[in-house]
């Protein structure tokens, strides 16, 4: 069974400030997909990286994939009131198109 | 912008009785899925439909939980008996790309979810 750990399960920060969410697993995934879930809704896919190594900016997000394909994270510069969500990574399988999903952060950016 | 369609939005019951949810995945998408999320945990699939049949339904529990996609378009989950510990929001995705398309390339596009409590 693949598994994957976020950390920490909960961040609180002050507008401004910069924010880093980790992704771990032991197994290899073939992609990695990081969502944000606002409070009675669905995810909505931010980013998927799919080479090791691979860094993608979206505006004040940058997301990682390491080089083994096993970890990820996430960080976002000088956070605003608007990133407060719950922040999920998911794991996908070579084929199949089937997602594992992490327990998510729960980010809070208070102004 | 299309979008995944559910109903309801949230449904109260009491145990031992029988509740149905509802999916309208984006037009032409092969692939439908049924999650389930627990408060404060990340989803966790229960059934993925690609037109209307069943490719995983390993985590299905199957003994009160059925799913169908008899057209291969909308899809309903049903739990008859509901149990205290089946509250949690039911999400629905859907994606364009049969099984076996090419890492990463297929996005699964989520409905807002239907939230259960069980009483």
């Amino acid at each position: 069974t693949q598994l994957l750990e976020q950390s920490p399960q909960f961040l609180s920060i002050q507008e401004g400030e910069n924010l880093t969410v980790y992704c771990n697993s032991s197994s290899v995934f073939s992609s990695l997909q990081w969502y944000r879930q606002e409070p009675g809704e669905g995810p909505v896919l931010l980013v998927t990286v799919v080479t090791g190594g691979e860094v993608k900016k979206l505006k004040r997000l940058t997301f990682q994939f390491g080089d083994a394909r096993k970890d990820s994270s996430l960080h976002i510069t000088a956070a605003q009131p608007g990133d407060t969500g719950l922040y999920l990574c998911a794991g996908g399988g070579a084929a199949g198109n089937k997602l594992t999903f992490g327990g998510g952060t729960r980010v809070l950016v208070k102004p | 912008e299309a979008e995944v369609a559910q109903s309801p939005r949230y449904k109260i019951t009491e145990k031992s009785q029988a509740v149905a949810f509802w999916c309208d995945p984006i037009s032409g998408h092969a692939t439908l899925y049924w999650y389930r999320q627990i408060l404060g945990q990340g989803p966790e699939l229960l059934v993925q439909f690609q037109d209307e049949s069943v490719v995983d339904d390993s985590q299905l529990p199957k003994d009160r939980f059925s799913a169908e996609r008899l057209k291969g378009v909308d899809s309903t989950l049903k739990i008859q008996p509901a149990e205290l510990g089946d509250s949690a929001m039911y999400l629905c995705a859907s994606s364009l790309a049969r099984s076996g398309g090419a890492a990463g390339k297929d996005t699964q596009y989520f409905g807002p979810g239907t939230r259960l409590t069980v009483l």
